[in-house]
């Protein structure tokens, strides 16, 4: 069955530092890949997707992400952290073919953002 | 993209008792999707909610308890029949728009508390 690996629970950072969230999974091909963020009250939006392609994904917010598929890993990235990416961030994988349906989540990683 | 509002946005229940909860979409979708979100856990699929036929459930999940209505293109309900504390959750709407190769989009979620 595939499964979702976050290791880190809650990350926390200064501001302008720069941030990676570690994502692991487990799945019989290459899934497709995401990285959604949650913020307090709100709804998950998609932070970036990786389908195919360049391993390199540039999202919204100035994130990015880099698919390894050697080491099956989808690390989110962050040059500079700004106080209002505080929130929860979450990592899934869905089957190829269907995209975003269905979609198998990691528990999440809380990022917590000092001034 | 496509906006979804869903119904209540929190409510607290006695165990024993059911709530439906209601998502709204702002176009015609194929498919919807019900996630939990337990406290402190990643999001688990429910259900696939499908237009004229009866909705998928993910294994561990089943009808009696999470009966789900899709009676038109736009529109669904998710009932959590008999709650016990352990239903406790944030329950989430889920829609894919366009196919395979396209973003979920989710709903801001109905924080239920059985008490």
């Amino acid at each position: 069955a595939q499964s979702v690996t976050q290791p880190d629970i809650h990350i926390t950072v200064s501001e302008g530092a720069s941030l990676e969230l570690r994502c692991n999974y487990s799945y019989g091909a290459t899934p497709y890949l995401f990285w959604y963020v949650q913020s307090p009250g709100q709804g998950l939006q998609l932070l970036l997707k990786y389908f195919s392609g360049d391993t390199l994904v540039q999202g919204i917010k100035g994130f990015e992400a880099e698919f390894k598929r050697s080491q099956s890993s989808f690390n989110l990235r962050k040059p500079s952290v700004h106080w209002s990416d505080a929130a929860e961030y979450f990592c899934a994988v869905g089957p190829p073919g269907a995209g975003s349906y269905q979609l198998t989540f990691g528990k999440g990683t809380k990022l917590s953002v000092i001034p | 993209s496509a906006v979804i509002s869903q119904k209540p946005s929190r409510d607290i229940c006695q165990r024993g008792t059911s709530l439906t909860i209601q998502c709204q979409v702002d176009s015609q979708v194929t498919m919807m999707f019900w996630y939990r979100q337990q406290p402190g856990q990643s999001l688990t699929l429910i259900a696939t909610a499908n237009q004229g036929s009866e909705a998928t459930y993910e294994s561990g999940f089943v009808i009696d308890k999470f009966p789900i209505s899709r009676p038109n293109l736009t529109f669904s309900t998710l009932t959590v029949s008999n709650m016990s504390p352990e239903d406790s959750s944030i329950y989430l709407c889920s829609v894919g728009v366009g196919g395979a190769n396209t973003e979920a989009f989710f709903g801001q979620g109905t924080r239920l508390t059985v008490v």
